[in-house]
């Protein structure tokens, strides 16, 4: 069975200091890795994917398959990256996605 | 616009009488899915639907039930809700095409409450 384990609840950073938003996956095959974004009073959206390698809106995350891992990177927070972030998971090729239980972020001016 | 768009936003009803949250997507996806999201445990999926007249349980079906007889519309149904039903509830929709996978479009949630 596939899994997403987000350790953190929530996480508190200052602005212009680095953020990183750890997921853990546990998944035999190969896996589609998903962060998904829900800001305050928008719905919940795709922030990035890691087969498309892009940053956005400043963050990126690689997929480590060693460590099982996908965590989610800023080198400078701004205000506007308070958010609630999910972790999710695809296996390959297939539609059903399986979120993690989400980091509340707070960036604090 | 294009959007999946989920009614009613808010409702508070009673243990045992039957509601049902209607979801709609005017972008011609084959995929939706219903999900709720409770405090600690995430996102949850409870039925999908791969198209028309098809649909398959979730993570946590029992106590819903779901029909596609249209491509646009996902119906979730509570035929006898009970307080443990509480949540806030998420549709979604994904065309089914290579390279797309994963990507969900979602509704606004619908937040019910059950006495």
């Amino acid at each position: 069975a596939q899994r997403v384990t987000q350790p953190e609840k929530l996480l508190s950073v200052f602005k212009g200091a680095p953020v990183e938003l750890k997921c853990n996956y546990s998944y035999s095959g190969s896996p589609e890795l998903f962060w998904y974004v829900q800001y305050s009073r928008q719905r919940l959206q795709l922030l990035l994917r890691h087969i498309s390698r892009e940053s956005i809106k400043g963050f990126t995350a690689d997929l480590n398959k060693g460590e099982t891992s996908f965590h989610l990177k800023k080198p400078f927070a701004q205000e506007e990256d308070s958010a609630m972030y999910y972790c999710a998971l695809a296996r390959f090729g297939n539609e059903k996605l399986t979120f993690g239980t989400g980091t509340r972020l707070t960036i604090i001016p | 616009e294009a959007q999946v768009t989920q009614n009613p936003r808010y409702l508070i009803t009673v243990t045992g009488k039957k509601l049902t949250v209607t979801c709609s997507q005017n972008m011609n996806h084959e995929y939706m899915s219903w999900y709720r999201q409770d405090p600690g445990l995430g996102l949850r999926q409870i039925y999908y639907s791969m198209n028309v007249e098809v649909t398959d349980k979730g993570d946590v079906p029992e106590g819903y039930k779901v029909s596609r007889k249209e491509k646009r519309n996902f119906p979730l149904i509570l035929e006898s809700p009970s307080p443990n039903q509480t949540s806030l509830y998420f549709c979604a929709s994904s065309p089914l095409r290579r390279g797309n996978t994963g990507e969900l479009f979602f509704g606004e949630g619908s937040r019910l409450t059950v006495l």
